[in-house]
């Protein structure tokens, strides 16, 4: 079964304006966390922002934020302020397990960002 | 910062061929790991290593060997290369869960530039 789903192969905005990524994830743990990367054309992953599953504010990192709904299992990234260099594969991943070694990533969701 | 490198950006092989992916983390990290990564398929996870000596296999261990000899360093081994192997590989580093509840920064993955291998 797919344990992190996302629903949006490819997405468009406006430069300036805001976007939100979708994730929606799947564990029977009560410990877990979650993750977004971005990987740009060049193709190394770069962390942009975590989430654990007891942190109750929302993680914020610059212009990167996890909007976490918990009791619907989601992970939605919002990127505020969009720059032409956001256009990007970015993928959700979920770190679960006893030992917290298993990490399981999304499809991805192409951000196209237009001028 | 964290540093994991891996020997080749672009490599192309034969098949049949035995072929070598080394990868090398610099952060003292016991967590390492190979993924390979396809259009429209994600990452997809083949071995990871807890420690040295230690590996399991992830969701994709069939054709690929790992070894794990010292810390820092976690290669991946193709037997024999078949064109169905050409495909993107990751390696990623990470530490160990226990290490993080001392608040020792987040627990990511860092990974490394990637190896695009093809096998012709």
């Amino acid at each position: 079964a797919q344990k992190i789903t996302q629903t949006q192969p490819g997405m468009f905005v406006q430069e300036k304006e805001a976007v939100t990524l979708d994730c929606t994830y799947d564990t029977s743990d009560q410990s877990y966390g979650l993750f977004w990367y971005k990987q740009p054309s060049s193709g190394e992953m770069i962390f942009l922002i975590y989430q654990g599953s007891y942190d109750e504010q929302n993680a914020t990192e610059g212009r990167y934020s996890l909007n976490f709904q918990k009791a619907r299992k989601s992970a939605n990234l919002v990127i505020s302020a969009s720059q032409l260099g956001d256009s990007a594969m970015y993928f959700c991943a979920m770190r679960e397990g006893r030992n917290g070694q298993n990490f399981v990533f999304g499809p991805g969701t192409r951000l196209s960002v237009l001028p | 910062d964290v540093k994991v490198t891996q020997s080749s950006r672009y490599l192309v092989k034969r098949t049949g061929e035995k072929v070598f992916l080394e990868c090398v983390q610099d952060m003292d990290h016991e967590n390492m790991f190979w993924y390979r990564q396809d259009p429209g398929l994600g990452l997809r996870l083949i071995y990871f290593s807890y420690d040295v000596k230690m590996k399991e296999k992830g969701d994709i261990p069939e054709g690929y060997s790992v070894s794990r000899e010292k810390k820092e360093r976690f290669s991946l081994i193709l037997e024999s290369a078949s064109t169905n192997q050409t495909s993107m590989y990751l390696c990623a580093s990470s530490l160990r869960l226990r290490q993080v509840s001392t608040g020792y920064g987040t627990d990511t993955q860092y990974f490394g530039p990637g190896t695009r291998l093809t096998v012709l």
